[in-house]
């Protein structure tokens, strides 16, 4: 079965900073998805950003970026120039491509606090 | 566009008591699932849904059973409630499983007295 491993609890960051959230996962399988999630107070979970194993290059959207080590199973979360509505929990989730399914495998998660 | 929608927000219940919470998924979603959500055990996930067939089941006891309907709206039901299974539970939808992935809804907050 697959695990996911957040070690930081809690993370903070001055805004304007830089901070990076570190993921590790266990899997016997060669393509897979990984993903983070962020939850603020409001509970709705929203994707940050999302990769395929298979391709090399790591995902960016905007200011979150991914450092994707395929080999070392890290997938580590960049947020540059932190922003105060980044404040939230940050989870790193494992999808598998067998069977079509959904289910994801969640990380314990990261609170993240941004100081102004 | 509306997003997942999840009732009610808030519920709460005595030990031995059954609940039914409910997921609307975005409209033209086949595919719900259902995740719990504690401080001490993180996200599990629950069951998976897809045109009324459930394709996914995690590891939890038979008192947590769900099902989905032919407009794709869902409910998940757990018998006689026991402290916990306090939680947040929560539903996320998608076009068909496997793809791009889930968006969530704001879930329901089940207190068990």
């Amino acid at each position: 079965a697959q695990t996911v491993t957040q070690s930081q609890p809690e993370m903070s960051v001055q805004e304007a900073e830089t901070v990076t959230l570190s993921c590790t996962y266990d899997t016997s399988e060669s393509d897979y998805y990984l993903f983070w999630y962020k939850q603020p107070p409001s509970r709705q979970m929203i994707l940050v950003i999302r990769q395929e194993a298979y391709k090399q290059q790591n995902a960016t959207e905007n200011r979150f970026s991914v450092n994707f080590q395929k080999a070392a199973k890290s997938f580590s979360l960049k947020i540059s120039d932190s922003q105060l509505g980044d404040a939230a929990m940050y989870f790193c989730a494992y999808r598998s491509p067998q069977g079509g399914s959904e289910k994801l495998v969640f990380g314990k998660g990261t609170k993240l606090t941004v100081n102004p | 566009k509306a997003g997942v929608t999840q009732t009610p927000r808030y519920l709460i219940k005595t030990r031995g008591q059954q609940v039914t919470l409910s997921c609307s998924p975005i409209s033209g979603h086949r595919s719900v699932s259902w995740y719990q959500q504690t401080p001490g055990q993180g996200l599990q996930f629950l069951f998976e849904y897809f045109s009324e067939t459930q394709r996914n089941k995690g590891n939890f006891p038979g008192r947590f059973s769900g099902r989905q309907f032919s407009n794709s709206r869902s409910e998940m039901n757990v018998s006689t409630l026991e402290l916990g299974d306090s939680a947040l539970y929560l539903c996320a939808s998608s076009l068909v499983p496997g793809t791009y992935g889930y968006t969530f809804g704001s879930g329901t907050r089940l207190t068990v007295v």
